[in-house]
């Protein structure tokens, strides 16, 4: 059980960046996925998930990402457009457990993401 | 969307006990068996060492212990070892549409 994101890159303030997360190991489908991501130095916020049918996002990034995955390429994106510096962070794409709600039991490494001039 | 609050750091000896508490709401942590801990080492990803408030992963340590009362979460490390040195952060799962993390607490083991 794997999930290997990229994408990650340095981009100016207003730019758009697309991150991918690749899962192996399990049936992708079924499960819940999320994106949580951790700015420099501070701790973990909670992005956005999917369940293939549904999307959310917290108010943050709410109107500037969108969330959205291929259940047959197993993978998972987040299309960040009118990005700002406090957007800098490393993002981290996540599984929930089986049922959505019993934490997130599987992450990978993260990719990092810098917003600056 | 208000985070949980947690304390910013607890610390322990080896061998010791240390709690970590995790304060929310009644819309997230005090009505929901929703609650999950992780674990995080520096330029590490968190690592799920308990879920449904109460409920070990298979392979975390018994060590690693959840409870709630009321609003308020706690994570229990028993045994403190110098491995456990890490950040640890509690989340509620309470709306599906919504996930909420604490600030995180600093674990130090002297």
């Amino acid at each position: 059980v794997q999930l290997v994101e990229s994408g990650g890159g340095l981009v100016q303030p207003g730019g758009s960046l697309r991150l991918s997360c690749a899962a192996s190991g399990f049936t992708f489908s079924t499960y819940w996925m999320h994106w949580v991501r951790q700015a420099p130095g501070k701790g973990l916020v909670w992005v956005s998930n999917s369940d293939g049918s549904s999307t959310n996002y917290a108010d943050s990034v709410k109107g500037r990402f969108t969330i959205s995955r291929d259940n047959v390429k197993n993978t998972l994106s987040l299309q960040m457009n009118s990005l700002r510096a406090e957007d800098t962070a490393v993002y981290f794409c996540a599984r929930a457990a089986m049922g959505g709600y019993d934490g997130l039991d599987v992450w990978g490494q993260g990719t990092t993401v810098a917003v600056s001039s | 969307q208000s985070a949980l609050t947690q304390p910013a750091s607890v610390s322990g000896s080896p061998g010791q006990s240390i709690t970590i508490s995790c304060t929310g709401t009644s819309s997230n942590v005090g009505n929901y068996n929703l609650v999950s801990w992780y674990q995080q080492h520096p330029g590490k990803a968190p690592k799920l060492v308990i879920y449904g408030v109460s409920k070990r992963p298979s392979g975390v340590s018994s060590r690693f212990s959840g409870s709630k009362s009321g609003n308020t979460a706690s994570l229990t490390i028993s045994g403190l070892q110098a491995e456990d040195e890490a950040d640890y952060y509690c989340c509620s799962s309470a709306e599906i549409t919504t996930w909420v993390f604490g600030g995180g607490t600093k674990l130090t083991v002297l």
